[in-house]
C-alpha cells in the first residue's frame, strides 16, 4: 500500500524566507502527485499538479519538483508571506481516476 | 469560482440522527466523486469512491450500511451518515476528479459534523 510522508510536521519562518516542504512516497509507480493548501476548518485548494512524466511545475512563487526514483517531491515557496500560513498537503495517486493517498501535512506559520 | 459545492458546511445534531451531505460538481459532469474523512490534526482518509449510476466502492474498514452514498446524477453525490454517534463526528470532504487522473482534483469546502 502506498504511504505518503511529509516532513516536517510543522514549520515556522519569518516573513521573506523561502519555504521548503518535503513529501516522500513508497510506491514510485505514481500516476500524478498534487500539492494542496488547507486553511483551518476549510476544504482543500489545489496548488500544483505534477504528472508522472514531469519533473517540476511552477505557479507564481510556488515550485514543485518530482523525483520518482527517490520517491520524493518538494514544494518551494519563495519569499514567504503571512498569508502563506496554512497546512500544506501532498497526495499522490497510482491509478488514472484520481484515488489519492494523502500525507499528514506540514503546518506552516509565517510570522510578520 | 468554486468548482465543487458541498452543503451543509456545519451540522450539529443529537446521537441517532441521520445526516445527509451533498456534493455538487459545478463546472463539469463528474462520473466519479470521492468522499474523505479527516479527524483533527490528521490527514484525509478516503472513505469511498462514488460512481454515477452504480454502487459506491468503499475502502476497507468503512461500513457501507453506515455511510450511504448515492450518485444519482452527473453533478450530485450525497453521503448519508445513518444513526450518527459521537464517534462519527469528523470533517467530511468530497472531491471531484477533473478527468482520467491527469487533471487537478477539486475539493469541496467540507462539512463539520458534530454529534452530541
Amino acid at each position: 500500500k502506498q504511504e505518503v510522508t511529509q516532513i516536517p510536521a510543522a514549520l515556522s519562518v519569518p516573513e521573506g524566507e523561502n519555504l521548503v516542504l518535503n513529501c516522500s512516497f513508497t510506491d514510485s509507480a505514481i500516476y500524478n502527485l498534487q500539492w494542496f493548501r488547507q486553511d483551518p476548518g476549510k476544504g482543500l485548494t489545489s496548488l500544483l499538479l505534477i504528472q508522472s512524466s514531469q519533473r517540476e511545475q511552477t505557479s507564481g512563487r510556488l515550485n514543485a519538483s518530482l523525483d520518482k526514483s527517490s520517491g520524493r517531491s518538494t514544494l518551494y515557496i519563495a519569499a514567504s508571506q503571512p498569508g502563506d500560513s496554512a497546512t500544506y498537503l501532498c497526495a499522490d495517486t497510482t491509478d488514472s481516476w484520481g484515488k489519492f493517498q494523502f500525507g499528514a501535512g506540514t503546518q506552516v506559520v509565517v510570522t510578520p | 469560482g468554486a468548482v465543487v459545492s458541498q452543503h451543509p458546511s456545519r451540522v450539529i445534531c443529537k446521537s441517532g440522527t441521520s445526516v445527509k451531505i451533498e456534493c455538487r460538481s459545478l463546472d463539469f459532469q463528474a462520473t466519479t466523486m470521492f468522499w474523505y474523512r479527516q479527524f483533527p490534526k490528521q490527514s484525509l482518509m478516503l472513505m469511498a469512491t462514488s460512481n454515477e449510476g452504480s454502487k459506491a466502492t468503499y475502502e476497507q474498514g468503512v461500513e457501507k450500511d453506515k455511510f450511504l452514498i448515492n450518485h444519482a446524477s452527473l453533478t450530485l453525490s450525497t453521503l448519508t451518515v445513518t444513526s450518527a454517534h459521537p464517534e462519527d463526528s469528523s470533517f467530511y470532504i468530497c472531491s471531484v476528479a477533473g478527468g482520467q487522473g491527469n487533471q487537478p482534483q477539486h475539493f469541496g469546502d467540507g462539512t463539520r459534523l458534530s454529534i452530541l
